[in-house]
C-alpha cells in the first residue's frame, strides 16, 4: 500500500525552463510535506517542506504547492539548472516524526 | 562533526553471515531514524531513536534486524543471518529537535548480500 506516489520516474526540461514534480498521497493524517533531493552516493538533502495548513512555501528558486482535496504536492523549479539535475523524492510526515518516502523522479536539465 | 557519518560505505556480505552498521550523527542532535533503500525504490523507515530510547521500531522487516543506540550518540543497525532480500543502501538521519522535519541524512551504507 504506497501512501506517498510519484508517478513520473523521470522527467527532462531544457536549462531555463520551469521544471514540475509531482506527487500524490493517501493519508491525510500527515501533518508536514518535504522534497528532498538526492545525488548517486549521497544522502538525500532536504530542500523545502510546506505544513499540511498551508498551500504554498516559497524559497528562491523552489516553490511547494498543496493541493489537500486532491492530496497532491508539486515542486517548481524555476528557472531549471543544470545542477538541478538529481532524484527527487516527495515525503510526508506523520506525527510520530518518522517520514513516508515516494518512489523517486529523475530529473534531467538539460544545457 | 560536520554531518552524519555512516560505516562502512559499502559492505559484501555471504548470505547467512551477521553484519552491523554504524551511524554516528551529527554531535548534539536528540532524533535518530534508519531507512532502508532498496534499488530504484524511495527510503522506507525502519526504525526512530530519541537519545538512546527506541521509540519506534514498526518498520524493521523481521527480528533478524536489531538496533541500539546505547547512549543517545551513535547508532548501530545489525542484521543477523543476511538473505539476499537484505541487499539495499541503509541510510541514518539526524535531527536537533524532537520530530523536526528537516533531517541531515548520511551517505548510506551499500549493502550487498551474494
Amino acid at each position: 500500500d504506497q501512501q506517498v506516489k510519484q508517478n513520473s520516474p523521470s522527467l527532462s526540461v531544457q536549462e531555463g525552463r520551469i521544471s514540475i514534480l509531482n506527487c500524490d498521497y493517501t493519508n491525510s493524517m500527515f501533518d508536514y510535506f518535504l522534497w528532498y533531493k538526492k545525488y548517486p552516493a549521497e544522502g538525500p538533502t532536504f530542500l523545502i517542506s510546506i505544513s499540511s495548513i498551508k498551500d504554498k512555501n516559497e524559497d528562491g528558486r523552489f516553490t511547494v504547492f498543496l493541493n489537500k482535496s486532491a492530496k497532491h504536492l508539486s515542486l517548481h523549479i524555476v528557472p531549471s539548472q543544470p545542477g538541478d539535475s538529481a532524484v527527487y523524492f516527495c515525503a510526508a510526515k506523520v506525527n510520530t516524526g518518522k517520514l513516508i518516502f515516494g518512489q523517486g523522479t529523475t530529473l534531467q536539465v538539460k544545457p | 562533526g560536520a554531518g552524519v557519518s555512516q560505516s562502512p560505505r559499502y559492505k559484501v556480505a555471504k548470505r547467512g553471515q551477521d553484519v552491523a552498521l554504524r551511524c554516528d550523527p551529527i554531535s548534539g542532535h536528540v532524533s535518530l531514524f534508519w531507512y532502508q533503500q532498496a534499488l530504484g525504490q524511495g527510503p522506507e523507515f525502519l526504525t526512530y531513536f530519541q537519545n538512546e530510547a527506541q521509540l519506534d521500531k514498526s518498520g524493521l522487516p523481521s527480528d533478524r534486524f536489531f538496533a541500539e543506540r546505547p547512549e543517545g550518540s551513535v547508532s548501530t543497525l545489525k542484521i543477523q543471518r543476511t538473505q539476499q532480500e537484505d541487499s539495499a543502501v541503509y541510510l541514518c538521519a539526524s535531527s536537533a529537535e524532537e520530530l523536526n522535519y528537516g533531517y541531515t541524512f548520511g551517505s548510506g551504507t551499500r549493502l550487498t548480500v551474494v
